[in-house]
């Protein structure tokens, strides 16, 4: 069960386009389209953003899009906004049953 | 309106044992697949366990033997039970409930209670 992999930090301004990866293996990201992403803000439970790689729950806004090609899954936002300024984790369902997070990536609006 | 709201959170002594509650509210616990995921401060998310609707239940290996996920239907109520408690166990516990009927995407969330394993 070892971590997904995610870049660390990530910086954009405002109106620019980002895109956050997930890299898993065959076991999960590549086996699965049971990705989903979390938007969390400081001291805030998760938010769900994107389910199943490409689905927006209700409210969302269409600046946050997902993909997936092969082991590595990937989450855009588009239109860069001061509030989009937070911690975003990818999950995948696994081959054993369970869920496997990524390790995070800060993402800092300039 | 859906709610979840977590209690039993505190200090514990490493290898104590504690209980965490969900209290449900605007849906029934046992119709829909429920999960616990914790963050150790300043860390990531974790996954730690789900139960299905059906009764199933999985772990994640590092509370594998050690924790146990269970729910009172009369209550709609979900619970953790953590026995032999370590101090990598010590981060704020969310219960959370599924959105896509797999058990693979958590919409609602708990605020949290923080668990701290500490002599």
């Amino acid at each position: 069960q070892s971590a997904l992999t995610q870049p660390a930090s990530l910086s954009g301004s405002p109106g620019q386009s980002i895109t956050i990866s997930c890299t898993g293996t065959s076991s999960d990201v590549g086996g699965y389209n049971y990705v989903s992403w979390y938007q969390q803000h400081p001291d805030k439970a998760p938010k769900l953003m994107i389910y199943d790689v490409t689905n927006r729950p209700s409210g969302v806004p269409d600046r946050f899009s997902g993909s997936k090609s092969g082991n590595t899954a990937s989450l855009t936002i588009s239109g860069l906004q001061a509030e989009d300024e937070a911690d975003y984790y990818c999950s995948s369902y696994t081959s054993s049953s369970t869920l496997v997070f990524g390790g995070g990536t800060k993402l800092t609006v300039l | 309106e859906v709610q979840l709201v977590e209690s039993g959170g505190g200090l514990i002594q490493p290898g104590g044992s504690l209980r965490l509650s969900c209290a449900a509210s605007g849906f029934t616990v046992s119709s829909t697949y429920m999960s616990w995921v914790r963050q150790a401060p300043g860390k990531g998310l974790e996954w730690v366990s789900v139960i299905y609707s059906g009764g199933s239940t999985y772990y994640a290996d590092s509370v594998k033997g050690r924790f146990t996920i269970s729910r009172d239907n009369s209550k709609n109520t979900l619970y953790l039970q953590m026995n032999s408690l370590r101090v990598e166990d010590t981060a704020v516990y969310y219960c959370a409930r599924d959105l896509c009927s797999g058990g693979t995407c958590y919409y609602n969330w708990g605020q949290g209670t923080l668990v701290t394993v500490s002599s």
